[in-house]
């Protein structure tokens, strides 16, 4: 099944301590992007990448970080969360740019 | 700033009736516009797209329409059925994808 996994689902963690967000496709994309979704704000960009070794920063980057080592995975990092960043993360891929993104089920984040 | 903007948070339709959900946006060089549906726990679902040469879309029950000179966007969904009580997001795509803040439809029985 072509599907986007994103790996926990939930998590509560503490200031400070560095975590990273996984993200895997199995659609062979070369479009990859993170987002987070907060109330009354909608979807918001972190991160994307293009290919391979290409990324970019969207609306929000800052206090994350990513990489693109290989085309199937897009982690997200938090180097040092803060309570800012408890929201609603979104992994995307997508074929090309003239196609819609498939989204991952989502990991609902709570920094305390 | 916002470069996609969806202005009625939330919208209630009739089952059987047209669904009409709105959507403007600032960027002249956006050339594709998306829509997606997302139910609560899930990640958004793509709905819909519309090249910027166009200025319809079909699929099914659903039709966007693109108007350019009013950088307006609409999504029609025709007849409304419970299961599309949902939130629609409008997106829009030059190099990345930018989404409105979207639209909570119910749709009453």
């Amino acid at each position: 099944e072509a599907q986007v996994t994103q790996n926990p689902r939930y998590l509560i963690t503490v200031t400070g301590k560095k975590l990273t967000v996984t993200c895997s496709q199995n659609m062979n994309h070369e479009y990859m992007s993170w987002y987070r979704q907060d109330p009354g704000l909608g979807l918001r960009q972190i991160y994307y990448s293009m290919n391979v070794e290409v990324t970019d920063k969207g609306d929000v980057p800052e206090g994350y970080k990513v990489s693109r080592k290989e085309k199937r995975n897009f982690p997200l990092i938090l180097e040092s969360p803060s309570p800012n960043q408890t929201s609603l993360y979104f992994c995307a891929s997508s074929r090309d740019r003239s196609y819609g993104y498939t989204f991952g089920s989502g990991t609902r984040l709570t920094v305390v | 700033d916002q470069q996609v903007k969806q202005n009625s948070p939330s919208l209630s339709v009739q089952e059987g009736r047209i669904s009409i959900l709105n959507c403007d946006y600032t960027n002249s060089m956006f050339d594709y516009f998306l829509w997606y549906k997302k139910y609560p726990a899930e990640g958004p679902t793509f709905l819909i797209s519309i090249s910027s040469i166009k200025d319809k879309n079909e699929d099914g029950r659903f039709t966007v329409f693109l108007n350019k000179s009013a950088k307006h966007l609409s999504l029609h969904i025709v007849p409304s059925q419970p299961g599309d009580s949902a939130v629609y997001f409008c997106a829009a795509r030059d190099d990345k994808i930018i989404f409105g803040k979207g639209t909570r439809l119910h749709i009453l029985p």
